[in-house]
């Protein structure tokens, strides 16, 4: 069964960062492109950021560009989010979803459960 | 970036409804678009790609349809289990972009 677990959530200061981790199972993570995908509270869907399966390729979007890094670890089935210079407007759940095809990028079949980021003084 | 917008919003229906939620994309995004179910406090669940195609163990009661900028999503006959927030989205270019969503409820 295919399981993508977020950790890492919790109450940040603006100004600050967090690292976010989701752990992946049931599934060669490894051969999967992956991503992070947010939502505001009471708000809808945005995409942040795409990695491909060896971590060549990255994107971002504009409203995280330069502040948000995306990595992954295959050997310990993870994918992860670094989060610098936080601001409000970075309150979410964030969730990791995986693209369903390999080399069709942007379309998610398994997602996470989410992790709540709070950026608040 | 390409701009998805959706209609209506809200949409108040009963079981057993047929219902249609329309998409619309600012340019042509051939048939590069999905169609997602979400639940309050749950991830999003894929319903559709490809426009048209049904995932994997989603009720047939669910359809896609259209190419280029406009699509829909119905449900034949809507069940209890249905009701639920649908977006839409477009995977056809960065950065991979939602619409903002059709909340069904019981009317």
């Amino acid at each position: 069964e295919v399981q993508l677990v977020e950790s890492g959530g919790g109450l940040v200061q603006p100004g600050g960062s967090l690292r976010l981790s989701c752990a992946a199972s049931g599934f060669t993570f490894s051969s999967y492109e992956m991503n992070w995908v947010r939502q505001a509270p009471g708000k809808g869907l945005e995409w942040v950021s795409y990695i491909s399966s060896s971590g060549s390729t990255i994107y971002y979007a504009d409203s995280v560009k330069g502040r948000f890094t995306i990595s992954r670890d295959n050997a310990k089935n993870s994918l992860y989010l670094q989060m610098n210079s936080l601001r409000a407007e970075d309150t979410a759940v964030y969730y990791c979803a995986r693209d369903r095809i390999r080399g069709v990028a942007g379309l998610f079949d398994y997602w996470g459960q989410g992790t709540l980021v709070t950026v608040s003084s | 970036d390409i701009q998805m917008t959706q209609s209506p919003s809200t949409l108040s229906a009963s079981v057993g409804d047929r219902v249609t939620i329309t998409c619309r994309a600012s340019q042509s995004i051939s048939s590069w678009l999905a169609w997602y179910q979400q639940k309050p406090g749950k991830a999003p669940k894929l319903l559709i790609y490809k426009a048209s195609s049904l995932e994997s163990g989603v009720p047939s009661r669910f359809s896609g349809s259209g190419s280029g900028t406009e699509f829909t999503l119905t449900i034949s006959s809507l069940q209890p289990d249905d009701f639920a927030t649908y977006y839409c989205q477009q995977y056809n270019s960065y950065p991979f972009t939602f619409g903002p969503g059709t909340k069904v409820d019981i009317k």
